[in-house]
């Protein structure tokens, strides 16, 4: 167990639809990043949050948002979901705002869309 | 972020010494070497990271070349559970680590 909590650990849904990935990080980590893993993608960075706050942006479709909540966990939104969106989504956390002090990735969430 | 080159897969016999090269030819003087895994579909594990000096854990070692243009990943006594993607990441520790496509490892009997 990394620490770091990642609900549900699969999902299979329907193209259209709406879904949200929940994150909690490990404890004292004040930052969490989303990333997504499709087969011929590899590990794609999406977005990070630190304290509540937006710190940086990566490959993030329009149709994807995310907030970080006062209790420092995490919510991935995915919205009018595509067959292509199907992936490995994983979260990461760190204690400080940058990659220094290494990330601790959660175990993933296999979206699946049909 | 310094752009980094890995082979895309190596072998290593169980119990022998795993060594996964990384060239970075274009990283900077406040630019670290970071190394993580992925064992097949789990969130990736870090390893190690260093930035100039040579260093060693419960898991593995890192040998940086003086000039710092490239390093080595040392898994000393492989085993099947070494099996992984291993990536190496030069950043600055700025806000994000960004993954190429790694080395697929694969430990065989």
């Amino acid at each position: 167990d990394s620490g770091v909590t990642q609900t549900p650990k699969h999902l299979i849904t329907a193209t259209g639809q709406r879904v949200t990935l929940r994150c909690s990080p490990r404890s004292g980590d004040l930052s969490v990043y989303w990333y997504q893993q499709s087969l011929d993608q590899g590990l794609q960075f999406l977005i990070q949050y630190y304290n509540g706050e937006e710190r940086a942006k990566g490959n993030i479709l329009e149709r994807f948002s995310a907030q970080q909540f006062p209790d420092l966990h995490s919510e991935l939104n995915l919205s009018s979901l595509e067959l292509g969106d199907s992936a490995l989504y994983f979260c990461a956390s760190s204690v400080s705002e940058g990659a220094f002090y290494g990330y601790t990735f959660g175990s993933g969430t296999r979206l699946t869309v049909v | 972020d310094a752009k980094t080159t890995q082979p895309p897969s190596m072998d290593c016999a169980e119990g022998r010494a795993a060594n996964l090269p990384c060239n970075h030819s274009t990283i900077s003087g406040n630019e670290y070497v970071y190394w993580y895994r992925q064992i097949h579909s789990q969130g990736p594990q870090y390893i190690i990271h260093g930035l100039k000096n040579n260093e060693t854990n419960e898991m593995a070692s890192l040998i940086i070349t003086e000039d710092r243009k490239s390093s080595t990943l040392i898994l000393p006594h492989a085993t099947l559970r070494d099996t992984a993607v291993y990536y190496c990441i030069v950043t600055g520790g700025g806000n994000k680590l960004t993954f190429g496509t790694g080395t697929q490892l694969k430990v065989e009997l």
